[in-house]
């Protein structure tokens, strides 16, 4: 069982609609989690982190944190083609030394 | 406000050799944490570093090296250089080892082909 899990994609959404990116971690003791955008050939670029469960919006994203279910959202609203990109999941560890651990990514296509 | 950098860009090797590549981090941060990204996968952790030493280690062998300087900037180092050494090397700066907030910030990647 891999440590973080996303589904590879594509996930293809209308231009204006809401797109939902999911992950599933497998270590409870991950502390934090964040989301990265990153454009082909291009490096990852933070989005967002949330370390409480519940939701944590800024601007059109929202990341949800639910622990006991051990998954990870982040919701895209009125997705632009700009948007598209693909979109890693990693889970934090500090405590002493610093564990990233990143999912495989979920290739997002909004379309015109 | 300086971000992270890397250097070279692109770099061209062939099957056995030795390989450099460099980071400075982002102004203010002291952790460095180098990664490996294959075609069509997430970044893997190879290693990170924290004054001066490396405090963590992924499963990457003993070919994979680095080092971390006082002003820093680290280097990751790669000996007998694989054909699967092929990817995008990426380094990744934060701020201490502390805390649930230590967001990592990446650079731009050197892009490694080895033929």
């Amino acid at each position: 069982q891999k440590e973080v899990e996303q589904n590879s994609g594509p996930l293809s959404v209308p231009e204006g609609a809401i797109a939902s990116l999911n992950c599933t971690y497998s270590d409870r003791g991950s502390q934090s989690f964040f989301w990265y955008r990153q454009y082909s050939g291009k490096s990852p670029e933070l989005i967002m982190f949330i370390y409480s469960n519940g939701d944590k919006e800024d601007g059109r994203f929202t990341a949800q944190l639910n622990k006991a279910s051990q998954y990870v959202s982040l919701l895209i609203r009125d997705s632009q083609p700009s948007d598209s990109a693909t979109y890693l999941c990693a889970a934090f560890y500090s405590g002493g030394y610093q564990k990233v651990t990143f999912g495989i990514g979920t290739k997002l296509q909004v379309i015109p | 406000d300086a971000g992270v950098t890397q250097s070279p860009t692109h770099l061209i090797k062939t099957r056995g050799q030795q390989v450099t590549l460099r980071c400075s981090p982002k102004s203010g941060h002291d952790t460095v944490s180098w990664y490996q990204q294959a075609l069509g996968q997430g970044p893997q952790f190879i290693f990170q570093y924290y004054e001066e030493e490396e405090r963590q280690r992924g499963n990457f062998p003993d070919r994979f090296s680095g080092h971390q300087f006082p002003n820093y900037s680290s280097e990751l180092n790669v000996n007998a250089l694989l054909l699967g050494d092929s990817a995008l090397y990426l380094c990744a700066s934060s701020l201490g080892l502390a805390g649930v907030h230590n967001e990592q910030f990446f650079g731009p990647g050197t892009r490694l082909t080895v033929l």
